[in-house]
């Protein structure tokens, strides 16, 4: 079945570090991919929606500059969360579905956990 | 934008059923889903419905009301592993999943 792959697993670093997450579609290519944040006991919040070749299209409230995203193959999103802080920790999980085949679900990575000190 | 109201918490015996119901406004609708997550993980799919009726998959089945704005999803013969939270999805026309809060099944021996 389709699988996607998301590095690394968990990050800590010091604030002010810039962090990169990736998200690979592992044997379907996908010319969309969502980036979502889960506070703890909260639901998955959709931050913004990465698209092959353009820019990404970002959700209300969530900064374009300090969420860089870049899309460049049919099979790799990354997500870069500039000049991290405290605030910033948290639960960070992408998903990708085959642009081939309509009413197929959304896959999700393993997701990053995200801790800044 | 998309309003879905699930049930927070629920508590079952090992071998019963559960029913987990979900409501949804939306202003586009492509589908519903529900997924599973246990903590600490990311979430995996269960299940998939886009027109009314009832979906079956093993111990898990998924009814779909669109003219309701209502989904269920049904969990038989309970198993311990069973316990997670189980998140209702709605699809909007661009594909886009907006969540539910969740709901945390705990299955007690």
């Amino acid at each position: 079945g389709a699988v996607v792959s998301q590095h690394p697993s968990r990050v800590i670093c010091k604030s002010g570090t810039s962090v990169k997450i990736e998200c690979r579609s592992l044997d379907f290519q996908a010319t969309t991919m969502f980036w979502y944040r889960q506070f703890p006991k909260k639901s998955l919040m959709l931050m913004a929606t990465s698209n092959e070749g353009s820019k990404a299209t970002y959700e209300q409230g969530v900064e374009k500059d300090k969420f860089l995203i870049n899309h460049a193959s049919l099979t790799l999103s990354t997500l870069t969360v500039t000049s991290a802080h405290p605030e910033d920790s948290s639960f960070y999980i992408c998903s990708a579905r085959d642009f081939r085949a309509d009413n197929q679900p959304q896959h999700f990575g393993d997701g990053t956990r995200l801790s800044i000190l | 934008g998309q309003n879905i109201d699930q049930p927070t918490e629920m508590t079952a015996t090992e071998g019963a059923i559960v029913q987990i119901n979900c409501t949804y406004q939306t202003s586009g609708f492509n589908g519903l889903f529900w997924y599973q997550q246990h903590a600490g993980e990311a979430p995996t799919f269960l299940s998939y419905n886009v027109l009314d009726g009832l979906e079956e998959k093993g111990r898990f089945s998924s009814f779909l009301s669109r003219s309701k704005g209502y989904s269920y999803l049904l969990l038989k013969e309970l198993q311990m592993k069973d316990s997670a939270s189980y998140l209702c999805a709605v699809s909007d026309g661009d594909y886009k999943l907006s969540f539910g809060a969740g709901t945390t099944v705990t299955v007690r021996a």
